[in-house]
């Protein structure tokens, strides 16, 4: 199974800020990443597909890049809604899913 | 607009087998292209993809938990029933179904949750 390795596990950040989240595939997967944003006691939601499209509705400010193992996710400018907890998820093949271990970030 | 949203016990007993319930509108599981799948989440800690299903019957399992889950729909009702068996107080976690996109294989809408425990 392909293996997501997320990084930082968390981070403390301030209002404005400019943030990167960092995913790593264990074998290439082309563009096959997905990016998540999750609240507390809210399901997860989409804001990145096919590691660079934008899902409709999320703010600009979110981005993200990369393409065989190595995908980033950037928060141009961390507002104070954007305090969560960000998932990557790989789809290759779309055989069998795997979410990254999550990134925390919260207010320094 | 899609809607999801699980059903099923909030309590079980180790040994025992779960069966979850996801209903949906918005999107029929009949058109090509739509998928539902099942992510679930113990408390704290991170998401873990279980199974899809797809249009065609195509469905995936995580390699893991292969044994113990089984994914099937019902078309003509909007549903697709997620099973797992043996239940351990590990399983306990909040439990989602998810929309599909086929193709990019992300979850585009997704239910609010279910929270299962499993305890004796």
């Amino acid at each position: 199974d392909i293996q997501m390795t997320q990084s930082p596990s968390s981070l403390s950040a301030s209002v404005g800020d400019r943030l990167t989240i960092t995913c790593r595939a264990s074998q290439s997967i082309s563009n096959f990443v997905n990016w998540y944003q999750q609240k507390p006691g809210k399901p997860p939601k989409l804001l990145i597909y096919a590691a660079s499209s934008l899902q409709s509705g999320v703010p600009s400010r979110f981005s993200g890049s990369g393409s065989g193992t190595d995908f980033t996710l950037t928060i141009s400018s961390l507002q104070p809604e954007d305090f969560a907890t960000y998932y990557c998820q790989q789809s290759y093949g779309t055989s069998t899913l795997t979410f990254g271990g999550g990134t925390k970030v919260e207010i320094k | 607009q899609i809607t999801l949203k699980e059903s099923g016990p909030t309590l079980v007993k180790p040994t025992q087998t779960l069966t979850l319930s996801c209903t949906f509108s918005g999107f029929s599981l009949s058109t090509a292209g739509v998928g539902v799948g099942w992510i679930r989440q113990p408390p704290g800690k991170a998401l873990e993809w279980l199974a899809h299903i797809y249009w065609g019957d195509d469905k995936r399992y995580s390699s893991s938990l292969k044994s113990r889950l089984t994914i099937t729909k019902d078309t003509s009702k909007n549903e697709v029933v997620l099973t797992m068996t043996n239940m351990d107080p590990v399983d306990t976690a909040t439990y989602y179904c998810a929309h599909v996109r086929y193709g990019s294989g992300c979850f585009d809408s997704w239910g609010q949750g279910t929270l299962v425990s499993v305890s004796s």
